[in-house]
C-alpha cells in the first residue's frame, strides 16, 4: 500500500496562475483532508470531505476549491494563485469519522512558491 | 476555534536523556492526540488519548492528560537521534474538527 500519495512535491507558480494539487489514498478511507502549514505554525485546515460526494470548509478556505473525485481521490485548487498560498501542503485521510476520534494519515507534502 | 499550545517551541536534549513536552488547551475536549513531524514529511500519529484516561503508553513514549488543569504532556524517554523531529498536540474543535498547535521542535544531540 502507498497510503496517501500527493502530486507534484514541489511547484512554483506566478501570481494569477492556476493548479490542482492531487491526493490519492489507497487505504479505502473515507474522510479526507487538505492542511497548509506555514514556517513555525501547525497545520490549519482548509477543506475535508468527510465521505465521497461531500465536502466542507475548513479554518481557511478562501481562495481555494475542491474536489472529492471519487472515494480514492480529493483535490484543491487554486483558480488564482497569490503569495498568501505560498506554503506546504499536506493531504490527509481517516477510516471512518472525522479526526478529532480517528488517526489522520498524512501525505508527503506539496511545496508550493507563488511568485 | 479553540488551540493546543505546546510548551516549550524548541528542546535541545543529549542523546539518552528523557524530553518532555506539554499541551495546553482552552475548552473541554473528548480526546487529544499528538503527533510527530520529521522534516520535510508529513505528520504521523502517535497516541491518542481520552478524556477519560490519565496516562497512555506506547513504547517510549508515555502521555498524561490532565483535564482539570487542561493540559497534556508527551515524555520520550531514552531519546535517540531519530527522536529528532517537530511534535504537534491536536485537539477537537466545536465543530469536531481538529486543531494543531504550532509545535515543540526536538533536537537531539549526539
Amino acid at each position: 500500500n502507498a497510503g496517501v500519495t500527493q502530486t507534484p512535491k514541489f511547484q512554483v507558480l506566478k501570481t494569477g496562475q492556476s493548479m490542482t494539487l492531487q491526493c490519492a489514498q489507497d487505504m479505502n478511507h473515507n474522510s479526507m483532508y487538505w492542511y497548509r502549514q506555514d514556517p513555525g505554525m501547525g497545520l490549519r485546515l482548509i477543506y475535508y470531505s468527510a465521505s465521497e460526494g461531500t465536502t466542507d470548509k475548513g479554518e481557511v478556505p478562501n481562495g481555494y476549491n475542491v474536489s472529492r473525485l471519487n472515494k480514492r481521490e480529493f483535490s484543491l485548487r487554486l483558480e488564482s494563485a497569490a503569495p498568501s498560498q505560498t506554503s506546504v501542503y499536506f493531504c490527509a485521510s481517516t477510516r471512518g469519522g472525522l479526526a478529532n476520534t480517528d488517526t489522520q494519515y498524512f501525505g508527503p507534502g506539496t511545496r508550493l512558491t507563488v511568485l | 476555534s479553540q488551540q493546543g499550545e505546546e510548551d516549550p517551541q524548541a528542546l535541545s536534549i543529549q542523546e539518552g536523556e528523557n524530553a518532555t513536552m506539554n499541551c495546553s488547551y482552552k475548552t473541554s475536549i473528548n480526546n487529544l492526540q499528538w503527533y510527530r513531524q520529521n522534516s520535510g514529511r508529513g505528520l504521523v500519529h502517535l497516541i491518542l488519548i481520552r478524556s477519560n484516561e490519565r496516562e497512555k503508553h506506547s513504547g517510549r513514549l508515555r502521555v498524561t492528560l490532565d483535564t482539570s488543569k487542561k493540559s497534556s504532556s508527551l515524555l520520550i524517554t531514552a531519546s535517540r537521534a531519530a527522536d529528532t523531529a517537530s511534535y504537534f498536540c491536536a485537539t477537537p474543535d466545536r465543530d469536531d474538527k481538529i486543531i494543531f498547535g504550532k509545535g515543540t521542535r526536538l533536537h537531539i544531540l549526539p
